[in-house]
């Protein structure tokens, strides 16, 4: 147990619908990462988050959207799903601000299913 | 093009053998190449890290070795295990910009009895 908790462990939806993902870091990590994981693409960065504020984007979409609240616990927002979003989504999260040195903890996922 | 490319897609090996998985980038400038453990239908579990002047780091029964200059790296797996059976995955992490972290497609490794 990497103590990084995510709910809901799986989802089901239709296209055009819109899903919230979200994410317990662990105690003390400040850093929260979200990742896509599909069968073609293989793990993908989306966004992290540290300490309440956005600090590095990578290839999330303009339809997705993140937050980190200031419990440090974070929520990912999906919309006008495809059926290409299908995919598993880890939460992560580490203490330090950047990814250099930090070991970050993954989550175990959440299976959205778009049809 | 900041890519890494693993190989091989997957291994078969027996219980007790040693095996080795590659790992080549193009990533640049490179800050760091981690290696996870990835149980099926679970989360990734950091292996290593290593940054540009590390050359070799242990943890327990891996060993992941990094050539900076061929911008290559190697993960090898001592005396197997069947709780080896896994995706390995190579991640590496460009200097200065942490929104540049590029996953390889992973190496799926079966152990067999």
């Amino acid at each position: 147990d990497s103590g990084v908790t995510q709910t809901p462990k799986h989802l089901i939806t239709a296209t055009g619908q819109r899903v919230t993902l979200r994410c317990s870091p662990r105690s003390g990590d400040l850093s929260v990462y979200w990742y896509q994981q599909s069968l073609d693409q293989g793990l993908q960065f989306l966004i992290q988050y540290y300490n309440g504020e956005e600090r590095a984007k990578g290839n999330i979409l303009e339809r997705f959207s993140a937050q980190q609240f200031p419990d440090l616990h974070s929520e990912l927002n999906l919309s006008s799903l495809e059926l290409g979003d299908s995919a598993l989504y880890f939460c992560a999260s580490s203490v330090g601000r950047g990814q250099f040195g930090n070991t970050i903890y993954f989550g175990e996922g959440s299976w959205l299913t778009v049809v | 093009k900041n890519q890494v490319e693993q190989s091989p897609q997957s291994l078969i090996i027996l219980e007790g053998k040693n095996c080795t998985l590659q790992c080549n980038y193009t990533v640049s400038p490179f800050s760091n190449l981690r290696w996870y453990k990835q149980d099926t239908g679970r989360g990734p579990v950091s292996l290593t890290i290593m940054t540009f002047s590390e050359n070799t780091k242990s943890n327990g029964r891996y060993t992941a070795t990094l050539d900076a200059d061929t911008k290559q790296s190697s993960l090898h797996i001592t005396a197997s295990q069947l709780s080896d059976s896994a995706s390995y995955i190579c991640v590496v992490s460009a200097l200065n910009r942490d929104d540049k972290i590029i996953f390889g497609k992973g190496t799926r490794l079966h152990i067999l009895p």
